[in-house]
């Protein structure tokens, strides 16, 4: 069975520092990969997805960046955190065109 | 731009008795359908979903209706148990990748 799994689970960072958080899906292959972040009683927003290894499309103007490597690993990451930066990170996977987002976790990033 | 929207932050409902939870959307482009189910520090998992060619989609205690000309969709929980109560997302996709989330809705069951 398909497994998602992200890390760390909470994380608090200074303003002005950088960021990495990792997500692996394990399970299947070529899964479409997704980066949301939800604020505070918000709904989820989509940050990034991928459709494959080296695309990545950002879908709103941010200080965050995506990358992901290899097929089955997506990666967020900032060079410098702004307080705005503050939100819990969700990553998902989905399989061919009109199947469910499956999630992971979460990180709770905390910018203090 | 809201283009799906949970009007009701909040339902409470009595333990055995229907909840019922609402999503409308603007883009008529959008052609599936989904809801999903959220606790607390937890990552949403997935419910039950439905295509645009469909106006009823059921799995056990759950069912989506879709109301296409209305651009109104709505998840029946019945009998409603006190482990359903947590935030519930409705989430439409036109693109069959990208999904568009709404605000959520905390649902109750009182015991």
């Amino acid at each position: 069975s398909q497994t998602i799994h992200q890390w760390p689970a909470t994380l608090v960072q200074p303003v002005g520092s950088p960021l990495s958080l990792e997500c692996t899906v394990e399970g299947t292959s070529n899964p479409n990969l997704y980066w949301y972040r939800q604020a505070a009683g918000r709904g989820l927003q989509l940050l990034f997805y991928s459709v494959g290894i080296g695309q990545i499309s950002s879908e709103v103007p941010q200080n965050l960046s995506a990358s992901r490597p290899q097929d089955r690993q997506f990666i967020l990451s900032s060079k410098k955190l702004l307080l705005s930066d503050s939100g819990f990170y969700l990553c998902a996977w989905s399989g061919m065109t009109n199947q469910p987002q499956h999630f992971g976790d979460g990180t709770r990033l905390s910018i203090l | 731009d809201q283009q799906v929207k949970q009007n009701s932050p909040s339902l409470s409902v009595q333990e055995g008795r229907i909840s019922i939870l609402n999503c409308d959307y603007t883009n008529s482009m959008f052609d599936y359908f989904l809801w999903y189910k959220k606790y607390p520090a937890e990552g949403p998992t997935f419910l039950i979903s439905i295509s645009s060619i469909k106006d009823k989609n059921e799995d056990g205690r759950f069912t989506v209706f879709l109301n296409k000309s209305a651009k109104h969709l709505s998840l029946h929980i019945v009998p409603s148990q006190p482990g359903d109560s947590a935030v519930y997302f409705c989430a439409a996709s036109g693109d069959g990748n990208k999904l568009v989330f709404g605000a959520g809705t905390i649902l109750r069951v009182k015991s």
